[in-house]
């Protein structure tokens, strides 16, 4: 059974800092997403990674895939407050199935 | 083009009655996944449907959830009998014909509250 974990599952941050949110896997897959959701709101899709090595950049918002690992990186550069949000990464199970991480609640403090 | 709709936005029930979640897919999308949001935790995946058919209901529970998307109109989520732990968001999903994932999108998700 494929088991995916987030780390942190809770991060407090001031702006102007970095930081990375983990995400690890426990089989073999080609295939990891980011979302982020807002408080009450639906998922916002980040970034669709497609293959080993795989780096995406939106914004202050980086994201990697280490297939080989079973690793994924979301890095946040120079937070803003705009970036507080819960953030899930998913990883394609097959059979058009997605397994999600518990999520990152993220609080950027002014 | 207006997203993934779903309805109601919130709905509250009492324990032991039927509730019915409404998702319409995006315009052009033949597929609709269904998702559980239980509080603080990640989506679990419960059903895959297609049109008329139902592709994968691995992660429904054996009684009392049911799903339908039937040739005309949305997809219905349903729950008979409920409970207070079937309190929770529960999110739709849809993808077009080619049934790519990274072409999916969620809608904002119905949150169901049994008292």
């Amino acid at each position: 059974e494929l088991k995916v974990e987030q780390n942190p599952l809770f991060l407090s941050m001031q702006e102007g800092k970095n930081y990375t949110i983990y995400c690890n896997y426990s089989t073999t897959s080609d295939r990891l997403y980011w979302y982020r959701q807002d408080p009450g709101k639906s998922l916002e899709s980040l970034f669709v990674l497609l293959s080993n090595g795989a780096v995406k950049q939106e914004g202050r918002l980086m994201a990697s895939l280490d297939t080989k690992a079973r690793l994924s990186t979301l890095h946040i550069t120079a937070a803003v407050h705009d970036l507080s949000a819960t953030y899930f990464c998913a990883v394609d199970e097959g059979a058009q199935k997605l397994v999600f991480g518990q999520g990152t609640r993220l609080t950027i403090n002014p | 083009n207006a997203g993934v709709m779903q309805n109601p936005r919130h709905l509250v029930r009492r324990r032991g009655q039927e509730a019915r979640l409404r998702c319409s897919p995006m315009k052009g999308h033949s597929h609709v996944y269904w998702y559980r949001q239980l509080p603080e935790e990640g989506l679990k995946f419960m059903v895959y449907l297609q049109k008329e058919n139902i592709i994968d209901e691995s992660g429904m529970p054996k009684e009392r959830f049911s799903a339908e998307f039937p040739k005309e109109g949305p997809s219905i989520l349903r729950i008979q009998q409920v409970v207070r732990g079937d309190s929770a968001a529960y999110f739709c999903a849809s993808s077009p014909p080619s049934a790519r994932l990274e072409e999916a999108f969620f809608g904002q998700g119905t949150r169901l509250t049994v008292v």
